[in-house]
């Protein structure tokens, strides 16, 4: 079955920039999305479409594209932005989604 | 504002089954997909399944193929989802999710509900 593969932890101080990484061999053909999920809530949708910011979501949250990996980064990180983030996709044919295995991102 | 709030999860013994349901308001349910989506404990996020606007095209995750299955109530904006022969790993808290609207080639899961607990045990 196809997977996406994330780092589990990813560390960064106030101010500095993080960089979360996705990789699927489907992604150069699919959209990928990104989830922020904060302890004891809901994920809550911060990139869509690679690169697409929602509204409401702040501009330090970015997305890319190349090849098989995506990239979320958030610049000028602060300490509310300590959460789980999980990408998601779909399979080559496009009828099966997927989400990583999730990334813990902590502000020291 | 859009919300959806999740209902029916419970203590099932391993065997059982269970129906969630998923109330949507603040939008018009007919004209999105819609999805579910679980997280057992300290784990990741799992799609179990979607079903577009009219319930005629579905798709399951293997793991729960032909144990699960999904349906909606268009006329009053709720999602469904049938589990029988549910298993202890299947212990998880369940969201369902608004996906597309029809005709977008976009599959963002926006917004979600805050999820019902299922414990098999």
């Amino acid at each position: 079955s196809y997977e996406l593969t994330q780092p589990p932890s990813v560390s960064v101080s106030p101010g500095q920039t993080a960089m979360i990484t996705c990789s699927g061999d489907a992604l150069p053909k699919q959209y990928a999305y990104w989830y922020q999920q904060k302890s004891g809530q809901a994920p809550v949708l911060v990139i869509y479409k690679d690169s697409a910011r929602p509204s409401g979501i702040p501009e330090r949250f970015s997305g890319s594209s190349s090849g098989t990996t995506v990239t979320l980064t958030i610049s000028g990180v602060q300490a509310e932005d300590e959460a789980d983030y999980h990408c998601q996709s779909a399979d080559s044919s496009g009828d099966y989604w997927v989400f990583g295995g999730g990334t813990k991102l902590t502000v020291l | 504002q859009v919300q959806l709030v999740e209902s029916g999860g419970d203590l099932v013994k391993p065997g059982g089954s269970l129906r969630l349901s998923c109330a949507a308001s603040g939008f018009s349910f007919s004209d999105y997909y819609m999805s579910w989506i679980r997280q057992a404990p300290g784990r990741g996020l799992e799609w179990l399944s979607y079903i577009n606007t009219r319930g005629d095209t579905i798709y399951y995750a293997a793991s729960v193929e032909g144990r699960f299955t999904i349906s909606r109530d268009n006329a009053n904006s709720f999602l469904f989802l049938q589990m029988n022969d549910l298993r202890v790993e299947d212990t998880a808290l369940y969201y369902c999710a608004r996906g597309r609207i029809n005709g977008a080639a976009d599959e963002r899961l926006d917004p979600w509900g805050q999820g019902t607990l299922v414990n098999v045990s």
